[in-house]
């Protein structure tokens, strides 16, 4: 069985402050790891995925196999980053994801 | 590109009425959507894998005879809540996956469907 877990329901920080969103997995085998991202009043996006290793907006994240994470973290937090942010899994062959129950970041100036 | 849509937007009808919710790629062609649920302040919950000309797939616990799939071409799935109940008002929303790219893994997701059974 998949699980994702992100233990942080809210996170509220200030400008300019680094902020760090933690999500831990289970997964038997070798995951692929994603964060989705929700503005206000917009649908489910895509941010990052850890097979790309790339930098959006200024977030990333690295898959810790020995930890079993992938927690997003940002050194400087602007407020535009204020959203919902989910953690997401897909094992196996196919391609369902397994989503974290997200967690609502807030940047205030 | 890649956007994906939903109607309606949201819909009220009464209990033991039913509702079909459509997902549409408008300017890519889908050979897999997949549908879910998002009770209030939770997480997606995946209620289905839709495949274009085959049945879909469910999840464990969600009743098929209850919420219809059909996914009869590449760019338009529907799910249709069968004699819904109250208990069935949710947030539905789909997702789509570009077909024809065997390492396609990014599924673009509709705008939700807000159902509520009265």
């Amino acid at each position: 069985a998949q699980r994702v877990t992100q233990p942080e329901k809210l996170l509220s920080v200030f400008k300019g402050a680094p902020v760090e969103l933690k999500c831990n997995y289970s997964y038997s085998g070798s995951p692929e790891l994603f964060w989705y991202v929700q503005y206000s009043r917009q649908r489910l996006q895509l941010l990052l995925r850890h097979i790309s290793r790339e930098s959006i907006k200024g977030f990333t994240a690295d898959l810790n196999k020995g930890e079993t994470s992938f927690h997003l973290k940002k050194p400087f937090a602007q407020e535009e980053d204020s959203a919902m942010y989910y953690c997401a899994l897909r094992g196996g062959s196919n391609y369902k994801l397994t989503f974290g129950k997200g967690t609502l970041l807030t940047v205030n100036p | 590109g890649a956007v994906v849509s939903q109607h309606p937007s949201w819909v009220i009808c009464k209990s033991g009425t039913s509702v079909k919710i459509e997902c549409r790629s408008l300017d890519f062609q889908a050979t897999t959507m997949f549908w879910y649920r998002q009770f209030p302040k939770q997480s997606l919950m995946l209620m289905a894998t839709s495949n274009e000309g085959s049945k879909a797939t469910y999840e464990q616990g969600v009743e098929k005879d209850k919420f219809l799939i059909n996914h009869a071409s590449l760019t338009l799935s529907t799910l249709t809540v069968t004699s819904a109940h109250p208990e069935d008002s949710s947030f539905y929303i789909c997702s789509a996956r570009l077909s024809g790219r065997a390492l396609s893994y990014e599924q673009y997701f509709g705008p939700g469907t807000r159902l509520t059974v009265t």
